[in-house]
């Protein structure tokens, strides 16, 4: 697609439960970001992935996260036993080399209640 | 821990008013400096990406320099619009630039008419 596509948009979901968020990059774009704001925070590096490399998940914040980028392409965020802590936005970026900018999408708004 | 500041936090000027930002970073093992620009309810949207000492950038009537040797980055809004009003982040990558941003809290600037 012509940018990268977050879904679903906005998520409420019950403490303890999982949810999946799910980012389409750019075509051809080989590196995919995670990151997340929580309210008053900086946008907070989550995890990157980069070709056929190993991701960096050095930024997922504790073992409930975890995620994974099918053929190079798509990928799926997942959080498991969600906790009121994890509210946040989560936006995922793709990039085509590391000289240009991220194109972000519009993010994902989860809220655990 | 990599150490990202902007300020000011906020910022409120009125329709016409020029104003700039600052972005300070640890001028150690640096390779590229990106400005954002982040509006309610859309992506962020790449502005600038910096590489090089006294580099200076511009795009329509907003400008960045950068100054790797003592680490900052200033940006700068020539007449400020309403259309203005946005978050402005920056990211920093160091090394080899595979390495992902880590970005500042960000300026919120609120232009009123």
């Amino acid at each position: 697609g012509a940018g990268v596509s977050q879904s679903p948009s906005n998520k409420v979901t019950e403490k303890g439960k999982d949810v999946e968020l799910r980012c389409d990059p750019i075509s051809g774009h080989t590196a995919l970001y995670w990151y997340r704001q929580s309210l008053g925070q900086g946008l907070e590096f989550l995890i990157y992935f980069q070709g056929n490399s190993a991701p960096d998940k050095s930024g997922l914040p504790s073992d409930r996260f975890s995620a994974e980028r099918t053929g190079g392409s798509v990928s799926t965020l997942t959080i498991q036993r969600t906790q009121q802590e994890d509210s946040a936005v989560y936006l995922c970026a793709s990039s085509t080399d590391r000289g240009r900018g991220y194109t972000f999408g519009s993010g994902t708004r989860l809220t655990v209640v | 821990i990599l150490n990202v500041e902007q300020s000011p936090q906020s910022l409120h000027v009125q329709e016409g008013d020029s104003t700039n930002f600052t972005c300070s970073f640890p001028s150690s093992n640096f390779y590229a400096l990106h400005w954002y620009r982040w509006e309610t309810a859309k992506s962020p949207e790449a502005l600038f990406v910096m590489t090089l000492n006294g580099d200076e950038k511009k795009k329509g009537r907003i400008s960045a320099t950068l100054n790797t040797k003592e680490g900052y980055s200033y940006l700068y809004i020539k007449g400020s619009q309403p259309e203005d009003s946005a978050t402005y982040l920056c990211g920093l990558t160091m090394n080899s630039g595979y390495s992902t941003l880590t970005f500042g809290k960000g300026t919120m600037l609120l232009v009123s008419p």
